[in-house]
Parts: structure tokens; sequence; C-alpha cells
């Protein structure tokens, strides 16, 4: 089975700043991953997805993220945090050979302070 | 145009109450999921349904009950409402296995 492990639980960086949010999997096969963002009170939000090929993946917003399989990795990135990231992120990895479920991370609070 | 709608947004209930949640999505897809979300902001899947055919029924107590009468809609009965149901329950729909996954803005159900 999947699992899907963020260590930050809460990050706050200054505006204008870089960000990297960390996500850590694990899955016998080559994994779907998926970063989503969640604002208070929203439902969540596709920041970017990695099916396959390029392990840069550029989403919406300004974020990319990088597969790395040899850390089984998938960290999200941002060179410059605007004030209206301040979210929650949570990292996903799909699992098509078990219904396409995603298993979700726990989640990192981004705090952006000005 | 709202691509995964839920409803009702908040519902408010006491336990032992029976209540009902919809999901509809506009977006033609085949697949459509629950998720529960719980205080600590844990999201985990409940359910999923392909084409009305149920795919993925993780535990959950069989108190919970999804119904799909058709494949753009997913609504979730739960009967015997308890303390621990209280929770944000976010509905979710993709095309397939390799497309991601739509979600609404979640029922936040509070039980007293």
């Amino acid at each position: 089975a999947q699992s899907v492990t963020q260590p930050d639980i809460h990050i706050t960086v200054s505006e204008g700043a870089s960000l990297e949010l960390r996500c850590n999997y694990s899955y016998g096969a080559t994994p779907y991953l998926f970063w989503y963002v969640q604002s208070p009170g929203q439902g969540l939000q596709l920041l970017l997805k990695y099916f396959s090929g390029d392990t840069l993946v550029q989403g919406i917003k300004g974020f990319e993220a990088e597969f790395k399989r040899s850390q089984s990795s998938f960290n999200l990135r941002k060179p410059s945090v605007h004030w209206s990231d301040a979210a929650e992120y949570f990292c996903a990895v799909g699992a098509p050979s078990y219904g396409n479920k995603l298993v979700f991370g726990a989640g990192t609070i981004l705090r952006v302070k000005s | 145009d709202t691509a995964v709608s839920q409803t009702p947004k908040y519902l408010v209930t006491q336990m032992g109450n029976d209540k009902s949640i919809k999901c509809e999505q506009n977006l033609g897809h085949d697949t459509m999921y629950w998720y529960k979300q719980d205080s600590k902001k844990f999201l985990k899947i409940m359910f999923s349904y392909n084409n009305k055919e149920l795919i993925i029924n993780e535990t959950v107590p069989n108190r919970f009950s999804p119904k799909s009468p058709d494949k753009a809609h997913l609504n979730l009965h739960i009967n015997s409402l308890e303390l621990g149901d209280s929770a944000v329950y976010f509905c979710a729909s993709s095309q397939d296995a390799n497309q991601p996954q739509h979600f609404g803005d979640g029922t936040r159900l509070s039980i007293l």
C-alpha cells in the first residue's frame, strides 16, 4: 500500500522568499504524484501532477515540483512567495491499480509574513 | 460553472439522526469519490464509484452508504450519526485512473 509523509507541519516564510515543501512517498511501482492546496474553508485545488516523463513539473501559480525516484521525494517549490500563498498544502500519491484512490500526506501549513 | 458541487455546505444535526450529502459533477467524468477530512485535516478516501459501480470501499462503518444514481452523481447517506462522524466530507471526480481528481468545496458535518 502507498503512503505519504510530509515532515513539516508548519512552515513560515517571508514574502518574496523562496519556498520548498517536502514530500516523501512509499509505493511499489511508479507513482502518480500530486500537490493540492487548500485555503481555509475551501476545497482542494490541484497545483500540479506527475505521471511520467520530465521529472520537473510546472504547475499553476508559479509552483513547480521535482520527482526524485532515488529519494522517493516530490518536493514543491516556488522561487518567490506571495502573501496569497498562505494555505495548507497536501502531497498525494495515486494508485491506478487500486481504483485510483489518492493517499494524502498530513499537510503542511504555510504562513507568509510580510 | 461549478465543476464538482456538494450540498449542503454545512450540516448540523444531532446524534442518532440520518442525513444525506449530495454530490454532482458536470465534467463528464466516469469516476467519483468520497473523502473524509478529520479535525486534524487528515484526508482519507471512503468510497469510489466508476460508472455507477463501486470500486473502492475502504474500512468505513456500514452506517455509511454511497449511492450513485448515474455517473454524474454520488450521494452519501449516513445512518445513526455519531459524534465521531463530525468532519468535512469531500466529493471528487476524475475522468479515469490516469487523470487527476477534482474536488468539491466540502460539506462540514457537525454532530451535537
